[in-house]
């Protein structure tokens, strides 16, 4: 099976950085993803990583360490607009691409 | 604008009834993905087609089936409707089958209101 762990929500401050986490324990694994999704809309695409370290792209870094089960997605100069649920996302080993997803963590940013 | 395309936006019924979702995934894609997004739950993965073969299966109850057709559309039938299906329904496609590469891209979703 697999169980994944995030934060349920986190408060930042415009133009600052934070770092959502993510835990995972599973049977199997081949990388893991990142995706933003705003209310009521559909998830979009934000990382995959396969193998440890990070993953650096704009405003946006993921960091993998599989040894520890460990994510963490990495925003940088944070924007209004930032403010949405981040959801990381097991892709786990064998067939097919039944990705297991975490609950969210719901990211508020403030003036 | 992912380019995966999915109707109804919305979709109101009673319980006991049946609908059908119906999902267009991006040019070139092979692989559609269904998925129910409810307010307690969370994105839970339901079914896989990949060229019209079913891939993988997730939590799906029996009372939902899919199907993915030769022009690679693929369509979610949802039957004895009961008030717990109440949720967003996504769909999402990608190019392969699956492995380290193979992102998936998700449509706008279904919004299922049952009555």
């Amino acid at each position: 099976g697999q169980n994944i762990d995030q934060p349920t929500e986190m408060t930042a401050t415009e133009g600052a950085i934070v770092q959502i986490n993510c835990t995972y324990q599973t049977s199997g694994f081949n990388g893991l993803f990142w995706y933003q999704q705003h209310a009521g809309e559909a998830p979009t695409f934000l990382s995959y990583n396969v193998l440890d370290g990070l993953e650096e792209k704009g405003r946006f870094s993921s960091f993998l360490s599989r040894s520890k089960g460990y994510s963490y997605l990495l925003l940088k100069e944070l924007q209004m607009k930032d403010s949405a649920s981040y959801l990381c996302a097991v892709d786990p080993a064998g067939g097919g691409n039944k990705l297991t997803f975490g609950t969210g963590t719901q990211l508020k940013v403030e003036l | 604008d992912s380019g995966v395309t999915q109707t109804p936006k919305h979709l109101i019924t009673a319980t006991g009834q049946r609908v059908t979702l119906r999902c267009s995934p991006r040019s070139g894609d092979l692989s559609v993905y269904w998925y129910q997004q409810s307010l307690d739950q969370g994105l839970q993965f339901l079914i896989q087609y990949y060229n019209g073969e079913e891939r993988a299966k997730g939590n799906i109850l029996e009372r939902f089936s899919a199907q993915q057709f030769p022009d690679l559309h693929s369509e979610l039938n949802l039957s004895s409707l009961e008030l717990g299906d109440s949720a967003l329904y996504f769909c999402a496609s990608s190019p392969l089958a699956g492995g380290t590469t193979d992102t998936q891209y998700f449509g706008p979703g279904t919004r299922l209101t049952v009555l």
